[in-house]
């Protein structure tokens, strides 16, 4: 699996975008970027994947740089509800079939 | 439409005592997935299993656990003779095929080894 490197903790305001970054330059050619949050006391739950291009949904964009070294999570108007540790994680589908291998994520801060 | 559940949310057992932890995927779901979350660590995931398979239990130790995910009813996490390092949040995630793009994870089971 690919190393990933995130910041500890970010900090945002409510009703601001954030963007959440995640540096993954030992990805393969065919891993998928997946990013999961966990809330507090809660288990982790499914945001957002991709493999090369922009993708978007209800939830928040994905902007995957055009060597794929890196991605940016974008929430575009922060909740505190989304106060949540963000994992990025590059996962191989074909041979690790939907097992994830989680780094230490970023903490999100939302002030109000 | 039911998500995945986990029951007990939380479990308390004495040194040496046996814990057993439940796990329904969704509904039409027969990939299952156990992570442990230590105090102030990450997730780890333990084991993957399939309708009456393992497939992957790289991450379980070696001794005192074992899963299973009969044809029918619960999967199913067993710790033997529990220590206070098992004490832990205990994730149980379901996937419709094997390489899904989506988990979805119960709410997990908080095991408290006293």
């Amino acid at each position: 699996d690919a190393k990933t490197t995130q910041p500890n903790s970010m900090e945002s305001n409510e009703e601001e975008p954030v963007h959440l970054p995640c540096n993954h330059s030992t990805i393969s050619g065919t891993d998928y970027i997946h990013w999961y949050r966990q809330l507090p006391s809660q288990g982790p739950e499914y945001v957002i994947h991709g493999l090369t291009s922009n993708v978007n949904n209800r939830m928040a964009s994905l902007a995957i740089a055009e060597d794929r070294k890196s991605s940016t999570l974008i929430l575009h108007r922060a909740t505190l509800r989304d106060a949540a540790v963000y994992y990025c994680i590059p996962t191989q589908l074909e041979t690790s079939g939907s097992r994830l291998t989680f780094g230490e994520g970023t903490q999100l801060t939302v002030n109000p | 439409n039911a998500g995945v559940m986990q029951n007990p949310r939380h479990l308390v057992r004495r040194r040496g005592q046996e814990a057993r932890l439940r796990c329904s995927p969704m509904k039409g779901h027969s990939h299952v997935y156990w992570y442990r979350q230590l105090p102030e660590e990450g997730l780890k995931f333990m084991v993957y299993l399939q309708k009456e398979n393992i497939i992957d239990e790289s991450g379980m130790p070696k001794e005192r656990f074992s899963a299973e995910f009969p044809k029918e009813g619960p999967s199913i996490l067993r710790i033997q003779q529990v220590v206070r390092g098992d004490s832990a949040a205990y994730f149980c995630a379901s996937s419709p095929r094997y390489s899904s793009y989506e988990q979805y994870f119960g709410p997990g089971t908080r095991l408290t080894v006293t």
